[in-house]
C-alpha cells in the first residue's frame, strides 16, 4: 500500500517569498491532516480536512497561509508571504476518519526561509 | 497549543534496559495514541488507547492511561538500539477531533 507522498522534499526561500507545499493522501482516506513541526517541538495541527471541507483551521495564520483539497484527494498548503519563523518541517497525514483511526504521516517537507 | 506534555524530555539507557515514558494532558479526551519518530521513518503510529481503557498492549509496547490523573505511561521492555527516537504522546479532546502532540521524549538506547 503507498504511503503518504510530499513534495518537494526540502525548500530553501528568502522571507516575504511565496511557497506550496503538495501531499497526496493514502487512498480511500478521508481525513487530511496539515502539521507544523519546529525543530525540538511536537507537531502542531493547523488544518483538518474531511473530504474537501475544513474541519478545524484554528490554528492557522489566516493572514499568511491557505490551503485547499479539491476533489477531495490531493491537497496543497501555501505560505504567502513567508517570515523567517515559518522555517519548519510541514507534515501532512492522512487516516480514514477523523477520531479513533490512527494518523499516517507522509515524510515531510523541511522549509528553510532565510 | 500543544495539549500533552511528556516527562522526561529526554532518556538515555543500555540496551536491554526497560524505557518508561510519561505524559500528562489537560482536558478530557476521547482516546490517546503514542507516536515515534526518528529520521529514517518519520512520524510512525504505535499504539492508541480509548478513554475507557486502561492498559494496551503491542509486541514489547505496554500503554497505560490514568483518566483521574489525565496522564498516560509508555513503557518498552528490552530496548534496543532500534528503539532510538522521540516519542510524542497525542490526544483527541472530548468532543473534537484535532489531535494535540506534546513535545516528545527523545529517547537514546545505547548499545
Amino acid at each position: 500500500e503507498a504511503g503518504v507522498a510530499q513534495s518537494p522534499r526540502y525548500k530553501i526561500i528568502e522571507k516575504r517569498q511565496s511557497v506550496a507545499f503538495w501531499c497526496n493522501p493514502i487512498s480511500g482516506h478521508a481525513t487530511l491532516y496539515w502539521y507544523q513541526q519546529i525543530l525540538g517541538q511536537g507537531p502542531k495541527l493547523l488544518i483538518q480536512f474531511q473530504n474537501n471541507g475544513v474541519v478545524d483551521d484554528s490554528q492557522l495564520p489566516k493572514d499568511r497561509f491557505s490551503a485547499e483539497r479539491l476533489k477531495g484527494v490531493d491537497s496543497t498548503l501555501k505560505i504567502q508571504p513567508a517570515k523567517l519563523e515559518d522555517s519548519a518541517v510541514y507534515l501532512c497525514a492522512s487516516s480514514l476518519e477523523p477520531g479513533v483511526y490512527e494518523q499516517y504521516f507522509g515524510p515531510g517537507t523541511r522549509l528553510t526561509v532565510t | 497549543s500543544q495539549q500533552g506534555e511528556e516527562d522526561p524530555q529526554a532518556l538515555s539507557i543500555q540496551e536491554g534496559e526497560n524505557a518508561t515514558m510519561n505524559c500528562s494532558y489537560k482536558t478530557s479526551i476521547n482516546n490517546l495514541q503514542w507516536y515515534r519518530q526518528n529520521s529514517g521513518r518519520g512520524l510512525v503510529h504505535l499504539i492508541l488507547i480509548r478513554s475507557n481503557e486502561r492498559e494496551k498492549h503491542s509486541g514489547r509496547l505496554r500503554v497505560t492511561l490514568d483518566t483521574s490523573k489525565k496522564s498516560s505511561s509508555l513503557l518498552i521492555t528490552a530496548s534496543r538500539a532500534a528503539d532510538t527516537a522521540s516519542y510524542f504522546c497525542a490526544t483527541e479532546p472530548y468532543n473534537n477531533n484535532d489531535m494535540r502532540f506534546g513535545a516528545g521524549t527523545r529517547l537514546t538506547v545505547k548499545p
